[in-house]
């Protein structure tokens, strides 16, 4: 079965400084992954994706992030941070072959001025 | 494209009541999936259709609710006899079944069901 784990539900930066959300998962087979952004009372908006091509993978806003088989990991970074990047990031997992994604408990980026 | 289109936004309900949520798909996307998150939780699968059948049901879907998707286009979930856990935002997206998981899902805004 798949699982993910985010490490940290609140992580605190303050603003211009690196964001880094911990991501982990847990896969039988080659998995596809994924960074969901949400904003207070919204839907998720995709972020970025791996799919088995380029391990580094770069989304919208700035973010990126690096697919490392041999740690089961997938860490999403941004180099500076800006205030409007405050919101709850979900990472999610999903098998090949299978069409429902399983996501982590999410973690909520504060940034300070 | 609209996008995926939920309503109501928000819904507030005596415990024991039935309420129904509708959910309007991107309209070429085939698949569209219901998930529930509660406070402090990611998203949970509930349930999905391709076109207008139901290929897969979680286990948290009780006998209490119900998904339909008659002609294939938008979808309703149904829950009876509502219960104080039931207290969750339910999300609705949608995908082509074409590109499998190669483009995720996009989401809807999510309605907010608050049991009292």
């Amino acid at each position: 079965a798949q699982s993910v784990t985010q490490l940290g539900s609140h992580v605190s930066v303050s603003e211009g400084a690196l964001v880094l959300l911990r991501c982990n998962y847990s896969s039988s087979v080659p998995p596809y992954l994924f960074w969901y952004v949400q904003y207070p009372n919204q839907g998720l908006q995709l972020l970025l994706k791996y799919t088995s091509a380029a391990t580094l993978v770069k989304g919208i806003n700035g973010f990126e992030a690096e697919f490392k088989k041999s740690e089961t990991s997938f860490h999403l970074t941004k180099p500076s941070a800006h205030m409007s990047d405050a919101a709850e990031y979900f990472c999610a997992v999903s098998e090949k072959g299978y069409s429902t994604l399983t996501f982590g408990k999410g973690t909520m980026l504060l940034v300070s001025p | 494209d609209t996008g995926v289109s939920q309503n109501p936004r928000h819904k507030i309900t005596k415990r024991g009541q039935n309420v129904t949520f509708r959910c309007d798909p991107i309209s070429e996307h085939n698949r569209l999936y219901w998930y529930r998150q509660t406070l402090g939780q990611g998203p949970e699968f509930l349930t999905y259709f391709q076109n207008e059948a139901q290929l897969e049901k979680s286990r948290l879907l009780s006998d209490r609710f119900s998904a339909e998707r008659p002609k294939g286009s938008f979808s309703t979930l149904e829950i009876q006899r509502t219960e104080q856990g039931d207290s969750a935002m339910y999300l609705c997206a949608s995908s082509l079944a074409s590109s499998g998981m190669l483009n995720g899902y996009t989401f809807g805004s999510g309605t907010r069901l608050t049991v009292v």
